[in-house]
């Protein structure tokens, strides 16, 4: 079956703008997370979805960055206003539920800010 | 808070021999779960192995084995009979729902 599916793969953007990064997770997966990949910081979680809601958003860095859950499926990270810092890959994992813990990985999202 | 840690940055192995990289995590809970992640240049997380805290057993997975030590706190990944195709940068994870994550030990194999 399919995996956890991300878009774009990459994604240029100037400073200040605003970034949309999105991630399709694994049909009838109802637990959702986002992480961050960088050279300085290493693997960060980012926030966490169970269904469309989200308990835990303890690892988002600022209040630039936000996400969502819609229909209990498709997951949208936005970053406001981005800065040289927010670079980095961005990767989504889907599980079963949360107790299931084995995490499924999408390819990420590679962006960059210039 | 719960912390991995790789005190490993790099390792190297031949073809055909076995490699072993460390992990270390600090945490107070009792129940939790340990995972091996490897990560080739593609950048696809791809999970290698996984333990459950509550068991003694330590798990298998073909060509991949943990020595799982819940006292020390201690979640080792061995590779045995190593392959080309092994190479790539290796993280150990703790979740009790998120993961975190060490810092990762690249392994490159010669052939």
């Amino acid at each position: 079956g399919a995996g956890v599916s991300q878009s774009p793969s990459n994604k240029v953007t100037e400073k200040g703008k605003d970034v949309e990064l999105r991630c399709d997770p694994i049909s009838g997966h109802t637990a959702l997370y986002w992480y961050r990949q960088s050279l300085g910081q290493g693997l960060e979680f980012l926030i966490y979805f169970q269904g469309n809601s989200a308990p835990d958003k303890s690892g988002l860095p600022s209040d630039r960055f936000s996400a969502e859950r819609t229909g209990g499926s498709v997951s949208t990270l936005t970053i406001q206003r981005t800065q040289q810092e927010d670079s980095a890959v961005y990767l989504c994992a889907s599980s079963l539920d949360p107790n299931s813990y084995e995490q499924y990985f999408g390819p990420g999202t590679r962006l960059t800010v210039t | 808070a719960q912390t991995v840690t790789q005190s490993q940055p790099e390792m190297s192995v031949q073809e055909a021999e076995t490699v072993t990289l460390s992990c270390t995590y600090d945490t107070s809970e009792s129940d939790y779960y340990l995972f091996w992640y490897k990560q080739p240049p593609s950048r696809q997380m791809i999970l290698v192995i996984r333990q459950e805290a509550y068991k003694q057993q330590n798990a298998t997975e073909n060509r991949f084995s943990v020595n799982f030590q819940k006292a020390a706190k201690s979640f080792s990944l061995k590779i045995s009979d190593s392959q080309l195709g092994d190479a790539a940068m290796y993280f150990c994870a703790y979740t009790r729902y998120k993961l975190i994550f060490g810092t990762g030990t690249r392994l490159q194999v010669f052939p």
